[in-house]
């Protein structure tokens, strides 16, 4: 099973500063013949479903800020809250689909300083 | 705008069986691929199982596999999870989400969960 690790656990961030959430896979997630990352990301805000952010590694979902953006490829994986709104506080999880069971990771819980 | 709504948690005792529900509609449901994913109450996402959009591949998490069941019904617009063998640790919200392909991405679309408790 491909095992995801995030950094950190939490962050605190003024309003108007860059969030950065980093996210590993303990194996690569880029299959070689399309030369994609299976990755995506998720915001969680308290009582609510998860929310698709991004997917692809770097596709935002239809919708999301442009603040939001991800990076990365083969095991090391960022998202950047360019700059954070009170509306962004949330736990944000990263997940691959690369291969079954498609993990989780354990979650990155972002409030404002 | 898609719309999906789980049906069939509540309290339930250990080693007994509960099938959930999940009516999904505003979109071509054949289209795409579903999944279950679960969350124990203050605790992270769990995946729980995935169906392709034919039915043609089904996959768990060790965690449930051999116990639960992935299943969908394309002319009645449904996925389902028959649980059997229930253990305490299976206590969770249980979300039905979307995925964006028909295979394997990333899962653009979520119910609100229903609860599922097992306990005596």
């Amino acid at each position: 099973d491909i095992v995801m690790t995030q950094s950190p656990d939490s962050l605190v961030v003024s309003l108007g500063e860059r969030a950065t959430i980093n996210c590993k896979s303990s194996q690569s997630v880029l299959y070689s013949s399309n030369n994609k990352n299976y990755l995506a990301w998720y915001q969680q805000k308290p009582g609510q479903p998860p929310k698709l952010l991004i997917y692809w590694a770097s596709t935002r979902e239809s919708g999301v800020p442009d603040r939001f953006s991800g990076s990365g490829s083969g095991t090391d994986f960022t998202l950047t809250i360019s700059s954070l709104q009170a509306e962004d506080v949330a736990v944000y999880y990263c997940q691959q689909y690369y291969s079954s069971p498609f993990t989780f990771g354990p979650g990155t819980k972002v409030d404002i300083k | 705008e898609v719309q999906l709504v789980e049906s069939g948690g509540g309290l339930v005792q250990p080693g007994r069986s509960l099938r959930l529900s999940c009516a999904a509609s505003r979109f071509t449901f054949d289209d795409y691929a579903m999944h279950w994913v679960r969350q124990a109450p203050g605790k992270g996402l769990e995946w729980v199982s995935g169906i392709s959009w034919n039915s043609g591949a089904r996959y768990y998490a060790d965690s449930v596999k051999g116990r639960f069941t992935i299943s969908r019904d394309n002319a009645k617009n449904s996925l389902y999870l028959q649980m059997n063998s229930l253990r305490a640790e299976d206590t969770a919200f249980y979300y039905c989400a979307k995925d964006n392909t028909r295979a394997w991405g990333g899962f653009d679309s979520w119910g609100r969960g229903t609860l599922v408790t097992v306990s005596s």
